[in-house]
Order: C-alpha cells, then sequence, then structure tokens
C-alpha cells in the first residue's frame, strides 16, 4: 500500500524568497506522484505531476518538483513566491500499475510574509 | 463542461439526522472519489467507484456511512445518523480512470457539514 509524509504543516517564507515543500512517499511498486493545491474554500487543483521520463517536473505558475527514487521524495520548490500562492498544497501518490486509489499527504499550509 | 459539482454546500443538521451528499461528476469520466477533510486528519479517501461500481470503501468509517453511484452521472454519499465527529468538508473529484493513463483528478468545491 502506499502511504504520502509531508513533514511540515505549515511552513512561513517571506515574499520573493525562495521555498521547498517536502514530500515522502513509500510504496512496493512504481508510482505516479502529484502536488495539488488548494486555495481557501475551494476543492484541489492539480499543481503538477509526474508519471514517467524526466524526473523534474514544472508547473505554468513557476513551481517545481523533482522525483528523487533513491530517497522516495517528491519536494515542492520555487525560486521566489507571491502573495498568491498562499495555499494548502497536497502531495499524492498512486500505484504506477494503473490502481485508480490516489493517496494524499496531510498538507502543508504555506504561509507568505510581507 | 462545469466541473464537478457537489451540493449542498453547506449542510449544519443536528445529531441523529440524516445526511445526503450529491455530486454530480465530469461527463465521460469514468472513475469518481469521495474524500473527507478535517483539520485533524486531513484528506482521507473514503471510497471509490470505477465505471459506476464501488471498488474500494475501505475508508468508509462506519455502517452509518455508505455511498451510492446509480449512474454515471450521479452519487451519493449518505450519513444515517449523523453525530458530530462528522463535521467536515466532503469532497467528490472524478477522474478519467487510470485505463487512460495515471488517475487525474477534478474535484468539486466541497460540501462542508456540521452537526450540531
Amino acid at each position: 500500500a502506499q502511504s504520502v509524509t509531508q513533514l511540515d504543516s505549515q511552513v512561513p517564507v517571506f515574499e520573493e524568497a525562495p521555498v521547498e515543500l517536502r514530500c515522502n512517499y513509500s510504496s512496493s511498486v512504481s508510482v505516479y506522484l502529484f502536488w495539488y493545491v488548494q486555495y481557501p474554500n475551494q476543492g484541489l487543483q492539480l499543481l503538477l505531476k509526474y508519471l514517467s521520463g524526466s524526473t523534474l517536473v514544472e508547473s505554468i505558475n513557476g513551481f517545481e518538483a523533482e522525483f528523487n527514487k533513491s530517497q522516495t521524495s517528491f519536494h515542492l520548490r520555487k525560486p521566489s513566491v507571491h502573495i498568491s500562492d498562499t495555499a494548502e498544497y497536497f502531495c499524492a501518490v498512486s500505484a504506477g500499475n494503473r490502481d485508480d486509489k490516489i493517496i494524499f499527504g496531510k498538507g502543508t499550509r504555506l504561509h507568505i510574509l510581507p | 463542461d462545469a466541473g464537478v459539482i457537489q451540493s449542498p454546500r453547506h449542510e449544519v443538521t443536528e445529531m441523529g439526522q440524516e445526511v445526503t451528499l450529491r455530486c454530480k461528476p465530469i461527463s465521460g469520466h469514468n472513475s469518481l472519489f469521495w474524500y473527507r477533510q478535517t483539520m485533524m486528519r486531513g484528506l482521507e479517501l473514503l471510497i471509490y467507484f470505477n465505471n459506476n461500481v464501488p471498488i474500494d470503501d475501505s475508508g468508509m468509517p462506519e455502517d452509518r456511512f455508505s455511498a451510492k453511484m446509480p449512474n454515471a452521472s450521479f452519487s451519493t454519499l449518505k450519513i444515517q445518523p449523523s453525530e458530530p465527529r462528522d463535521s467536515a468538508v466532503y469532497f467528490c473529484a472524478s477522474s478519467p480512470g487510470s485505463s487512460s493513463g495515471a488517475n487525474v483528478l477534478t474535484f468539486g468545491a466541497g460540501s462542508r457539514l456540521t452537526v450540531l
């Protein structure tokens, strides 16, 4: 069975500073990995995904994540955050063997400080 | 497409009452998921359907919870009787299904349930 650990429940960071949100997973099979973002009072939206191929994946709003199989990690990074990035970020995993089940981490709340 | 539609958006009820949450997935999506979100537990998968068939309901907390998907365009999550600890935001999500690649979920806006 898959599981996801997001070690940081909250991350405060100053505007225009870099940020890294950590995600580790466990799985006995190959995996697909996702980051979803939840803005206040909204549902979750897909931010980016790793399915196969290049281990570095990017989103349209400047976030990127790198799949590291040896460290079973999929950390999310952004070189310079904006106030509009204030949200909760969820890492998720599903098995790469066409299993539909998707398991989410507990989320990391990103606080942007002025 | 209007996306995943959930109703009601907010529900306040008293302990012991029956609660029914509704979901209309995106047309053409084959998989439907129900999640519950609380501060303490985060986002928990309750149950998911593939082609209207329940595949995994191991996350359903108790017999008080039941979910149905009578057709491809409608699903319900029912709690009977409701208890204060059921207070949470319940999300429905749909996806094209893993047969077309990895599941990418589209979430509804959620139903916020408060049980007094």
